[in-house]
């Protein structure tokens, strides 16, 4: 099955700066990798997608790409706010089947003043 | 739309015991996931419902859980004899019904402790 491998596990930055947080997958059948963001106590909330026919993807602040051929995708967060401080997943599936995601481990980003 | 909701939000237990959670999707969504988060990882996928058929379990589902999804619409899971080990966040999300759309819409969670 997928194995979805997510680093670093924390990310601490100061306001404004840019986060990356990086994420490798195993299976070369996924296609669909959408990032999530959750906050404490609650349930993840999708903050930005994207699709193997696509390497890269930007909405405002958030940007993802693709590397479908080492199978690594990542997350950039560009003009980072406290209201970014989060816990972030990547996930992957496959489109047309049953599309369970399978989630990394997570990364907690901290941004400070 | 309001969303995917889940009831309840929260539910202590003492090991043994039965518990039983509910999840609405959002409307018009034909898919519904339910997984399972433990604290400091990621969600796991537990079992997928489309309309009111379950297609896939994980070995996750053990045979003292199970799910339903009566005329397609609200699903619940319910855990029998419930054991320490299950204390975790149970989450359901939602996905609509047009191919090739695979965006999962999360609820809040049911977080559950057993005592």
């Amino acid at each position: 099955g997928e194995n979805v491998e997510q680093h670093p596990s924390t990310l601490s930055v100061q306001e404004g700066d840019s986060a990356v947080i990086k994420c490798t997958y195993s299976d070369s059948a996924s296609n669909y990798f959408p990032w999530y963001k959750q906050e404490l106590g609650k349930g993840p909330q999708l903050i930005i997608d994207i699709r193997s026919n696509v390497g890269e993807k930007k909405d405002q602040r958030i940007a993802v790409t693709l590397n479908k051929t080492a199978k690594h995708f990542s997350l950039h967060i560009t003009e980072t706010q406290p209201e970014d401080s989060a816990v972030y997943f990547c996930a992957a599936s496959r489109i047309g089947t049953a599309s369970k995601l399978t989630f990394g481990t997570g990364t907690r980003l901290q941004v400070t003043l | 739309d309001t969303g995917v909701s889940q009831d309840p939000r929260h539910k202590i237990t003492k090991r043994g015991q039965n518990v039983t959670f509910r999840c609405d999707p959002i409307s018009e969504h034909n898919r519904l996931y339910w997984y399972r988060q433990t604290l400091g990882q990621g969600p796991e996928f537990l079992t997928y419902f489309q309309n009111e058929a379950q297609l896939e379990k994980s070995r996750l589902l053990s045979d003292r859980f199970s799910a339903e999804r009566p005329k397609g619409s609200f699903s619940t899971l319910e855990i029998q004899r419930t054991e320490q080990g299950d204390s975790a966040m149970y989450l359901c999300a939602s996905s609509p019904r047009a191919s090739g759309i695979e965006t999962q819409y999360f609820g809040p969670g049911t977080r559950l402790l057993v005592l």
